[in-house]
């Protein structure tokens, strides 16, 4: 499709559990970023990809979380020994532009709660 | 360190009426500034952006904001509201030294007949 792609769409799952998250950007697009939504909030920065390397994760939250974009396309968010607090609307979004002023494209997010 | 401020949680218009939201913002540099919308259950949808040049930028549906680099905002704004503009708007600011974005909490708009 010509969008951007995430799944699941959601995801229950229980707490302590791992969870994968899955983003396939836009065709060609070279960033690549993570946010985090929760309800009546707005989106928080996690992660942001140029290209496979991880250009800035100073908003992940602890070390239980992790993302990769392997081949520079495709990226996984990764989430160990999940918490309660992990529930919310996982967002990936692409862009063409490397250094900020390009739009972002935003997937339709993945959904999570742990119970 | 980035930061944006939108400072009402709710606007509350008349359908016909014109419609402001707002946004303040904190950056090093020179700023990207953006305003995203969110319909019920969907992803963010882009509107329009200011990079650099002209102060007033026109965007989809309507939708116009003025950079005010003296007052550090960018408010949204429409000359008459319809009632299919309800939904969140957010407001974010990146630089050219900071690829990321970082977005407000967001504005519920809520457009009544």
């Amino acid at each position: 499709g010509a969008g951007v792609s995430q799944t699941p769409s959601n995801k229950v799952t229980e707490k302590g559990k791992y969870v994968e998250l899955r983003c396939d950007p836009i065709s060609g697009h070279t960033a690549l970023y993570w946010y985090r939504q929760s309800l009546g909030q707005g989106p928080e920065f996690l992660i942001y990809f140029q290209g496979t390397g991880a250009a800035d994760d100073s908003g992940l939250p602890n070390d239980r979380f992790f993302a990769v974009r392997p081949e520079g396309s495709v990226s996984t968010l990764k989430i160990q020994r999940t918490e309660r607090g992990d529930s919310a609307v996982y967002l990936c979004a692409s862009s063409q532009q490397q250094l900020g002023g390009g739009e972002l494209f935003f997937g339709e997010g993945s959904r999570l709660t742990v119970l | 360190a980035q930061s944006v401020a939108q400072p009402e949680d709710q606007v509350n218009v008349a359908e016909g009426n014109p419609l402001t939201v707002k946004c303040t913002y904190s950056v090093s540099g020179n700023p990207y500034l953006f305003w995203y919308v969110q319909y019920p259950n969907r992803g963010l949808q882009f509107l329009l952006k200011y990079i650099t040049g002209d102060n007033l930028v026109k965007g989809s549906y309507g939708f116009e904001a003025e950079f005010n680099k003296s007052q550090t905002s960018f408010h949204l704004k429409k000359p008459s509201a319809l009632v299919s503009d309800s939904a969140w708007y957010f407001c974010a600011v990146g630089s050219r030294s900071q690829g990321n974005l970082i977005f407000g909490k967001g504005t519920k708009l809520s457009v009544k007949p």
